[in-house]
């Protein structure tokens, strides 16, 4: 079976600073990994996704995450964060063949202007 | 290309009744897949359907069922509501059958059991 640790269900950050949200997979065979953003009363947006290519993967927004096997982590980094970033975001997991996705906790980023 | 749509937006129902909540996925969509969303449990898999049969479900009672129609649509049901099914509900659609694919969810439906 397939999991996902979010570290720190809240994190602050202040307007232009590195943002840094972290999550740590455990699975028994290469997974696909996600991150996606919700912002309030709205449904999921797919930020970025590894699926075996590239370790290193650049999404929306000017998101980016690395895939590191050896530590089972993909955590997700902006350089510089922008007010219009205060969200939740969810890190999940899938496997090949199945549809189910496996989502961490999440993390609510706040900015502090 | 819309987005997935999903009906009712915003859902009060009584403890025992029933509720049928509908999703329309990404037009050549094939799969659809229903999650549940709740401040104690996070984000939880309810089931997953492909052309109209139900591939994968999660670990929820006999109460939640779900079924997809030849277009693609979906409609999930809960019977007996109980108070605890109070949350917001998530379809996602995907072209499934290809590696790593992504899921496009909808805006929900947020149900409250009084």
């Amino acid at each position: 079976a397939q999991s996902v640790t979010q570290l720190g269900s809240h994190v602050s950050v202040s307007e232009g600073a590195l943002v840094l949200l972290r999550c740590n997979y455990s699975s028994s065979v290469p997974p696909y990994l996600f991150w996606y953003v919700q912002y309030p009363n709205q449904g999921l947006q797919l930020l970025l996704k590894y699926t075996s290519a590239a370790t290193l993967v650049k999404g929306i927004n000017g998101f980016e995450a690395e895939f590191k096997k050896s530590e089972t982590s993909f955590h997700l980094t902006k350089p510089s964060a922008h007010m219009s970033d205060a969200a939740e975001y969810f890190c999940a997991v899938r496997l090949f063949g199945n549809e189910k996705l496996t989502f961490g906790t999440g993390t609510r980023l706040t900015i502090i202007p | 290309k819309a987005g997935v749509t999903q009906t009712p937006r915003y859902l009060i129902k009584t403890r025992g009744q029933q509720v049928t909540l509908s999703c329309s996925p990404i037009s050549g969509h094939r799969s659809v897949s229903w999650y549940q969303q709740t401040p104690g449990q996070g984000l939880q898999f309810l089931f997953e359907y492909f052309s109209e049969t139900q591939r994968n479900k999660g670990n929820f009672p006999g109460r939640f069922s779900g079924r997809q129609f030849s277009n693609s649509r979906s409609e999930m049901n809960v019977s007996t509501l109980e108070l605890g099914d109070s949350a917001l509900y998530l379809c996602a659609s995907s072209s499934a059958g290809l590696a790593g694919n992504e899921q496009f969810f909808g805006p929900g439906t947020r149900l409250t059991v009084l």
